[in-house]
Formats: structure tokens, sequence, C-alpha cells
């Protein structure tokens, strides 16, 4: 399986700390994307990085890529209140097809 | 900015009942997809669709799916006959590009109930 693995599960930490969040996956890739998830709603993309990247950067997230070790991680920095949520990790094919395989996600509390 | 719209938000059924699935995709996008999520579980693929053809599907499609453009905005499920199984929330999904490696943007999700 190719599906992608988060770690950790779960996470809780205070507003103003900074959060980071580990996927690992199985197979090659074309690319990764971090996507969040408030509870029981829709899926927010966040962030692609390509698999001859090696970071990304958008606003307060940096995303890292290490294809050798097949493993990305996912750093929130100066976290608010409001990043609470789940956040998963998704690959595609390295054949080129499309369908993501996501992970199972970390769950994030910040704490006010 | 563009955003993939879904209906119903939410949808309750009986076993044995036909249901579809609505989504308008973001309207320049290319490929269309979707995805479920059963409570407390990953997301997992469904199908993909492009140029008025599945492209790709999972072993869960199988023939109790289908999906249809029917018109140059609607992408559509079809669940033929539910299962309490298909109880999950349903993603459809869209990107821009024909090549691997686009952003898929996803809609807000219809939250399906089979009783």
């Amino acid at each position: 399986s190719q599906q992608g693995e988060e770690d950790p599960q779960a996470l809780s930490i205070q507003e103003g700390e900074n959060a980071t969040m580990n996927c690992s996956y199985k197979t090659s890739i074309n690319n990764l994307q971090w996507y969040r998830q408030n509870s029981g709603r829709g899926l927010v993309h966040l962030i692609l990085i390509r698999s001859n990247e090696r970071e990304k950067h958008s606003g307060r997230l940096r995303v890292t890529l290490d294809t050798s070790k097949k493993s990305s991680s996912l750093l929130i920095t100066a976290s608010r209140a409001a990043d609470t949520a789940s956040y998963f990790c998704a690959t595609d094919a390295w054949t080129g097809a499309n369908n993501l395989f996501f992970g199972t996600g970390t769950r994030l509390t910040v704490i006010p | 900015e563009p955003e993939v719209t879904q209906t119903p938000s939410h949808q309750v059924t009986q076993m044995g009942q036909e249901v579809i699935l609505r989504c308008v995709p973001i309207s320049n996008h290319l490929y269309f997809y979707w995805y479920r999520q059963i409570l407390g579980q990953k997301v997992e693929f469904l199908v993909s669709f492009y140029n008025n053809e599945i492209s790709e599907k999972s072993e869960i499609f199988d023939d109790q799916f289908s999906v249809e453009r029917p018109d140059g905005s609607n992408f559509t499920l079809k669940i033929r006959s539910t299962k309490l199984e298909d109880s999950a929330m349903y993603f459809c999904a869209s990107s821009e590009g024909i090549l691997g490696g686009e952003t898929q943007y996803f809609g807000p999700g219809t939250r399906l109930l089979v009783l």
C-alpha cells in the first residue's frame, strides 16, 4: 500500500508554540500534499511539494520532503487556536495516476 | 476564489435505495474525483474522471457505483442500491491539469447515512 502514515496521531500544544507533524509513505511519488480538515468538514489544501523539491514555505507553514527516507514534515509556526484541526498528508502514484492516497492524520489541538 | 461545491450537505436514505450525490467542480478544471471517508477512518479514493470517461477506479468502486457528467458543470456519483456500509462522507475534488501532480481541490462533502 502506498498510503502515508502520520505521526503523532494526536498533538496538543499551547498557542504560540510550533507544531510539527510527520508523514511517511512507502512507494515513489510525484508529489506530496498536505490537507487540513476541521471536524466533520471538508478538506482544505495547504501545500503541495514535488518530488524534486526539498522544502517549501507558505505563510506560517513549512513543509520538507526527504524522498530517500520517504518522509515529509509539516511545521506550523506560532500556532493559533484556529489551527486546531486534523492534518493529512496525501501522495500520488509515480505512475502518473491522479488518485491520492491519504494518511491517517494528526489531530492537532492548540490550547488558547 | 473558485471552489468545488457539493449538494446535498447531508442525505439520509434507506438501505437499498438509490442516491445521487452532486458536485460542481471548479470551472476550468479537467480532472474530477470522488473520495469517501468512513467515520474515523482514512480518506479513500473512489474514482477519477477525465474527458467524459473514468480514468481510474479503486476496488471500492464496484458495479453499484457510477459517475456521470450530465452537463458542462455537474459531476455526479450514483449509488444504485445503498448498503449500510456506504454510510460515509463523500468528497468531490477537481484538478486543473491532465498530468499527475496537480493540486486537487476538495468540496465540503456530502454526509450520507444509510439506515
